[in-house]
């Protein structure tokens, strides 16, 4: 069976303060790994995609590594602001065919950024 | 582009009750996708389509929930009858394209509460 899983559950850093997050997944053929931010009351929103062939993308402060050999993702925060405070959520897509429902989401990790 | 819209942002009502959740997608997106997040369970797929056509609605979790599409900018997750159970937010999202592999855009959700 597929799982995607995230660690911590729940992470509380300082303003200014740096972290990262872990997605470990067991979903195979891989196709893409992805990372959603979800504020509280909204939407997730996309912060990257990555395939197979890449091992680090970055957006603003944001920067996703994968590992395909070993299954693993990190989403890594620099100078965290008090905006950074949110639910990121991995998402992890089954390779080669085009269903939607072999997208596996991950139960997320609830970040909260103190002053 | 307003992005996904959706509509009610809140909706409470008692145990029984008929109750529509309505979806307008970003305009030129062909597929369309219905979620529902609760905390116990994170982010669950009940249904999506492809340009207008219900592809997948195994995660549609009883006979209660019925989703149509009449025409590409608008869809609703109809729950008939409602019960207690029923209570998450539900989202809506969008993607350009058909299948699970391209980004999806989601909306704003509606949080459901069934006494």
């Amino acid at each position: 069976k597929n799982q995607v899983e995230q660690s911590p559950q729940s992470l509380i850093i300082l303003e200014g303060k740096n972290c990262t997050l872990q997605c470990n997944y067991t979903v195979s053929p891989f196709s893409n790994l992805r990372w959603y931010k979800q504020d509280t009351g909204r939407g997730p929103v996309s912060l990257t995609i990555m395939t197979f062939s890449e091992n680090t993308k970055s957006n603003g402060r944001y920067t996703a590594t994968l590992d395909a050999d070993t299954k693993q993702s990190s989403l890594h925060i620099t100078a965290s602001q008090l905006s950074d405070s949110a639910s990121y959520i991995c998402v992890v897509s089954e390779g080669a065919g085009g269903s939607a429902r072999q997208l596996t989401f991950g139960s997320g990790t609830q970040l909260t950024v103190l002053p | 582009d307003a992005g996904v819209i959706q509509s009610p942002r809140h909706e409470v009502t008692e145990m029984g009750q008929e109750v529509t959740l309505r979806c307008k997608p970003i305009s030129g997106h062909n597929s369309l996708f219905w979620y529902r997040q609760t905390m116990m369970r994170g982010l669950e797929l009940l249904i999506y389509f492809n340009n207008n056509v219900p592809i997948d609605d195994s995660g549609m979790p009883e006979d209660r929930f019925s989703a149509k599409m009449p025409n590409a900018s608008f869809s609703t997750l109809k729950i008939q009858p409602s019960e207690p159970r029923d209570s998450a937010v539900y989202f809506c999202a969008s993607s350009p394209l058909a299948g699970g592999r391209n980004e999806q855009f989601f909306g704003p959700g509606t949080r459901l509460t069934v006494l």
